[in-house]
């Protein structure tokens, strides 16, 4: 089942525009992260937050956490047109033998218009 | 550099017929995983491996196997028993222990003929 729900689905902005988008999970996590899949590629791995962090900076990135309301957003700014992907928000939980096993949400498809 | 490295980019299945995807990660990581994603969805995962000579399933390993017989590969075969292969498969590593971020290929479109 999937653990996390990206919203919204698809987003369209013009260039130098914020991106916000949102994740909400249902369950207790111990981090999150957030990924970038370009076409046709694998996942990139952008940034992890940790479930007692707030809120995290990596460049032109900033994800916040809420634990109590089971969500998060990754906030993209002044975006360019090379920002065009599909994000993608994974959570995880430890099972057992200490496997951690990570969940991707269905994604955000970006588009940055130039 | 490092990284992972899936062959073929592109792969066609006839019916009845296994097919084997490769994967192969120079990362000196113990972890290996295999997911797939189907269009407009996220990634499932098929199988993983923490070590050498051991692996798990997944969500959905039904009609799939693999093996771990070195650290740098991780082969996934998609066996006639899969009824549905069509899809986007990704290979994916990472470091055991914690949260680690996993490095993935860029992936095998595997298409029915």
């Amino acid at each position: 089942s999937q653990q996390g729900e990206e919203d919204p689905q698809a987003l369209s902005i013009q260039e130098g525009e914020n991106a916000t988008m949102n994740c909400s999970y249902k369950t207790s996590i111990n981090n999150l992260q957030w990924y970038r899949q370009n076409s046709g590629r694998g996942l990139v791995h952008l940034i992890l937050i940790r479930s007692n962090e707030r809120e995290k900076h990596s460049g032109r990135l900033r994800v916040t956490l809420d634990t109590s309301k089971k969500s998060s957003s990754l906030l993209i700014t002044a975006s360019r047109a090379a920002d065009t992907a599909s994000y993608f928000c994974a959570t995880d939980a430890f099972m057992s033998g200490g496997y951690q096993k990570v969940t991707f949400g269905t994604g955000t498809k970006l588009q940055v218009i130039p | 550099d490092g990284g992972i490295t899936q062959s073929p980019k592109y792969l066609f299945r006839k019916e009845g017929q296994n097919v084997t995807l490769s994967c192969e990660q120079n990362l000196n990581h113990d972890a290996m995983y295999w997911y797939r994603q189907d269009p407009g969805q996220g990634l499932r995962l098929i199988y993983y491996s923490q070590i050498v000579n051991d692996f798990q399933k997944g969500d959905i390993a039904e009609g799939y196997s693999v093996s771990r017989e070195k650290k740098e590969s991780f082969p996934l075969t998609v066996t006639s028993a899969q009824k549905n292969p069509t899809a986007f498969y990704l290979c994916a590593s990472s470091i055991v222990g914690g949260t680690q971020p996993q490095h993935f290929g860029d992936g095998t479109r595997l298409s029915i003929l």
